[in-house]
C-alpha cells in the first residue's frame, strides 16, 4: 500500500516558468490537500478537494491551480513561478468517514524557484 | 481565525527519559480536533496522536500522551522513555469541526533532539 506518492521529489524551475506537481493516492480518500511549507514554519493549506470534480481555496491559493478528475490524483498547478512559491509542499488525503480521521502525508516536493 | 502557537523552538531530552512539548491555541469554537505531527529527516508528516475537544479522557498512544486542557487551551505532547527515532520536528495542529472547514492550522513546529 504506497498511500500518498508525490513527484518530483526536488525541482529548480526559473522565474516564469510552469510546472505541475503531481499527487495520487491509493487509499480511495474522498479527501486530498495541498499544502506549503515555508522554512521554520508550520503548513499552510493552498487547496483542497472533497472530491472528484469539487475543488476548493485555502487560505494561500494565489499562483496555483488545481484539478480533480479522479479520485487517486490531485495536482498542483504553478502557472508563472515566482521566488515566493521556493517552498516545500505537501500533499494529504483522508477518507470521509468522520472529522477526526487524520490526514495522511506525502513525502513533499522541494521546489526551488530561481 | 483560529491560531495555534508552539512556544518551544527547540528542545533536547536524554534517552529514556521523559519530555514534554507545549501547544496553546486560540479558537472560539466549543468542538474541534488537536493532533500532534512528527516530521523527521526524511521529511513525511507522521501523526502521532490526536484528541478530539469533547472528550475530557487524555489520548495515549504507547510513549505518547497529551495533557489536554480545555479551558486554558492547552494541548502539550508527553513522549516517555524518549528514543533515538523520536528525534524530529514536532507540529501541533487544530482543526474546525464545522462542516466545509477543512483546515487544518499548525504550529510553527519544535525541533526534538535525543541525547544519547
Amino acid at each position: 500500500n504506497a498511500g500518498v506518492t508525490q513527484t518530483p521529489k526536488f525541482r529548480i524551475l526559473k522565474i516564469g516558468q510552469s510546472m505541475t506537481l503531481q499527487c495520487t493516492q491509493d487509499m480511495n480518500h474522498n479527501y486530498m490537500y495541498w499544502y506549503r511549507q515555508d522554512p521554520g514554519m508550520g503548513l499552510k493549506l493552498i487547496y483542497y478537494s472533497v472530491g472528484a470534480g469539487i475543488t476548493d481555496k485555502g487560505e494561500v491559493p494565489n499562483g496555483y491551480n488545481v484539478s480533480r478528475s479522479t479520485t487517486e490524483d490531485f495536482p498542483l498547478r504553478l502557472e508563472l513561478a515566482a521566488p515566493s512559491q521556493t517552498s516545500v509542499y505537501f500533499c494529504a488525503s483522508r477518507t470521509t468517514g468522520g472529522r477526526n480521521q487524520p490526514q495522511h502525508f506525502g513525502d513533499g516536493t522541494r521546489l526551488s524557484i530561481l | 481565525a483560529q491560531t495555534v502557537t508552539q512556544s518551544q523552538p527547540e528542545m533536547s531530552v536524554q534517552e529514556a527519559e521523559t519530555v514534554t512539548l507545549s501547544c496553546t491555541y486560540d479558537t472560539s469554537e466549543s468542538d474541534y480536533y488537536l493532533f500532534w505531527y512528527k516530521q523527521p529527516p526524511s521529511r513525511q508528516m507522521i501523526l502521532v496522536i490526536r484528541q478530539e475537544a469533547y472528550k475530557q479522557q487524555n489520548a495515549t498512544e504507547n510513549r505518547f500522551s497529551v495533557n489536554f486542557q480545555k479551558a486554558a487551551k492547552s494541548f502539550s505532547l508527553k513522549i516517555s522513555d524518549s528514543q533515538l527515532g523520536d528525534a524530529a520536528m514536532y507540529f501541533c495542529a487544530y482543526r474546525s469541526s464545522n462542516f466545509g472547514n477543512e483546515k487544518l492550522t499548525f504550529g510553527t513546529g519544535t525541533r526534538l533532539t535525543i541525547i544519547p
